[in-house]
């Protein structure tokens, strides 16, 4: 069974860090592109950044270009969203999700880690 | 970026109705879209990718169309367990980019 269980998540004050991690079993990690996407509060779902299966191209919305970075750890089948310079407006459920056939299709989905960014 | 136009945000429907949701692309997206069912306290599901092709393991009262801008989620004969909010996404470019969402309730 394909499973993905976001971790790392929590309160943190504007302009500070954060790393969350995604822990993937049941599928061989190592073959996937994988995603993180974000949904703020009452709000809808928002793509947030994809890495190739290999860890060699990253893509990022404009939003958070410059501020997160996404990266995988193959060996631990575990992916990664560092997060900094973090503001309000960074608030939300984030998600990871694994992409199907290398494309933009996402086929399987965590729960989510909730970021709240406040002072 | 590709802005996703979906409606009707909510939807209020019986069981055993059947529903349409629509989802327009700003531009061409060939058929480089997928549908998407959110529940409450369970991990967002993959219905329909490529436009009209079922994911594995989708029930077949679910049906998509179209193609270029103009899309269409159709669910047959609604059983309780449909009831749910329902994204579309584009993936023909990045930024992918989702639907607001359509809420199906209960009538």
């Amino acid at each position: 069974e394909v499973q993905l269980v976001e971790s790392g998540g929590g309160l943190v004050q504007p302009g500070r860090s954060m790393k969350l991690s995604c822990a993937a079993s049941g599928f061989t990690f190592n073959n996937y592109d994988m995603a993180w996407v974000c949904q703020a509060p009452k709000k809808g779902l928002e793509w947030v950044a994809t890495i190739s299966y290999d860890g060699s191209s990253t893509y990022y919305r404009d939003s958070v270009k410059g501020r997160f970075t996404i990266s995988r750890d193959n060996a631990k089948s575990t992916l990664y969203l560092q997060m900094d310079s973090l503001r309000s407006e960074d608030t939300a459920t984030y998600y990871c999700a694994r992409h199907a056939w290398y494309t933009g299709v996402m086929d399987a989905w965590g729960q989510g880690a909730s970021v709240t960014v406040s002072s | 970026d590709v802005q996703m136009t979906q409606s009707p945000s909510y939807l209020a429907a019986s069981p055993g109705e059947s529903v349409s949701i629509s989802c327009k692309a700003s531009k061409s997206i060939s058929n480089n879209l997928a549908w998407y069912q959110e529940k409450p306290g369970k991990a967002n599901k993959l219905l329909i990718h490529s436009g009209s092709t079922l994911q594995s393991g989708t029930p077949s009262r679910f049906s998509g169309s179209g193609s270029g801008t103009d899309f269409t989620l159709t669910i047959r004969s609604l059983e309780s367990e449909d009831f749910a909010v329902y994204y579309c996404q584009q993936y023909n470019e990045y930024p992918y980019t989702f639907g607001a969402g359509t809420k199906l309730e209960l009538k």
